[in-house]
Parts: C-alpha cells; structure tokens; sequence
C-alpha cells in the first residue's frame, strides 16, 4: 500500500534552516509529481513546492520563493524540504503528498503522510 | 488571503444537501480542468474527494459530486451525515509562479 512517512520536524530558532524528509514506498516513486503542503495553527492548507517525476521541474508558492528548495532522490525513494531563514510564520505542520496524476500534477494529492510538526521560536 | 476564494462556514441538516463553492480565475479554474476537493479532520491527513473536477477516487462515496462552470467549482455533498462534520477545501492547477492554488476552506456543520 502506498505510504508517505515525513521527519525532521521539531522547534527550531527563527533564521536557522531545516531539511524535511518524506519517505514513500508502495507504487512507482518516479511516476508521480510530489509535493508539501503545510497548514499553519488555526489557518488553512497552504500549498509550498513541488517537483516534478523526473526531478526536473520545480515549483514553488510565490510567498516563499526564494527560501524553501525541494529535491527528490528517486534511488531512495525520498523527497525533501530544505528551509532557510526560518521565522515564526513558518510554524506548521508540514505535509508530503503524491499528485494523482502520472507523469506530471495537477494539484490533486491522493495520498498524504501524516505530517511533520515545525515550531519556530523567535 | 488564498487565492481561491470559499465560504468560511455552511450548515445543512442530515439527509440534506449542500454545495460548496469555490471561485477563482482565469488564471486556475477557469483555464483548467484540475479543481480538487479535500476533507480535512483536525489532527488527521487531508482525503481526496474530488480530482479533476468531477472524478472520484475509487471508495469515496457518491454522495460527493463536483462540478464547474466558468470559474467556480462546486462541491455537492448529498444525503448529509454526522460525520461529513469537517473542513472542506479546494485547489487548482493555476499558471504563474505558484503551480497550484488552494481555497481558504470552509467549515461544514452538520446540524
């Protein structure tokens, strides 16, 4: 069965970075689009980043360009979140999801991880 | 402010129902057949109701029906239940920087 399993939450100190990991397993890793969505506390979902099946194509929400940088490692089955300059805004849990569509996205998530908690103390 | 605009709350009473709508632009919905809709329990993973603006993964109930016109989306659940209690989001393929966009949610209570 298809699994998103993500790490490296935790608190961090605002201006330092951070790498998120999401492991996936159960279906063909470098099919499919992957992408992190976050939901700050008492906000909703927030759409971040995605890479593209083969690597790439790389998209990001126009708010935070320039700081978050995702990767995918297809050999591992891994995608990551690599985020800089971290402030207190960037407290969220943050989501790895699959794009249901193959060979390219469309913004729809049929799967999702159970997320990672960021708090970011100032 | 999301780019996708949503009602922040409706209500319907069980064996009812309701739509939810869900308006963006030229630049998203109205440009592409990639409108989404999730339900969303605090603590718990998004669901995937709707992809493709009118499709249903396979075990989602049909009593979830999407639909479009121009730009706006639209979510109709039917039959209302207790457990359809939740938060309820959209999303869209969008041109420019930010490749997919999401509606700001709407609270859906099951009176």
């Amino acid at each position: 069965q298809v699994q998103l399993v993500e790490s490296g939450g935790g608190v961090v100190e605002s201006g330092r970075s951070l790498r998120l990991s999401c492991a996936a397993s159960g279906f063909s890793f470098s099919n499919y689009a992957m992408h992190w969505v976050r939901q700050a506390p008492g906000k909703g979902l927030e759409w971040v980043a995605v890479v593209s099946f083969d690597g790439f194509n790389k998209y990001y929400a126009e708010s935070l360009q320039g700081r978050f940088t995702i990767s995918r490692d297809s050999s591992k089955n891994m995608v990551y979140l690599e985020v800089n300059s971290l402030r207190p805004d960037d407290t969220a849990i943050y989501y790895c999801a699959r794009d249901v569509k193959q060979l390219w996205f469309t913004g729809g998530f049929d799967y999702w991880g159970q997320g990672t908690l960021v708090t970011v103390s100032s | 402010q999301s780019a996708l605009t949503q009602p922040a709350s409706v209500s319907g009473s069980p064996g009812q129902s309701i739509t939810i709508s869900c308006t963006g632009s030229d630049s998203d919905i109205g440009n592409y057949n990639y409108v989404s809709w999730f339900q969303h329990y605090p603590g718990t993973a998004p669901k995937l109701l709707i992809f493709e603006v009118t499709k249903r993964p396979s075990g989602v109930s049909d009593r979830f029906s999407g639909s479009k016109s121009g730009n706006t989306a639209s979510l109709t659940i039917s039959g209302l239940q207790p457990e359809d209690d939740g938060d309820y989001y959209c999303s869209s393929y969008a041109t420019g920087t930010s490749r997919v966009v999401f509606g700001g949610g709407t609270r859906l209570t099951v009176l």
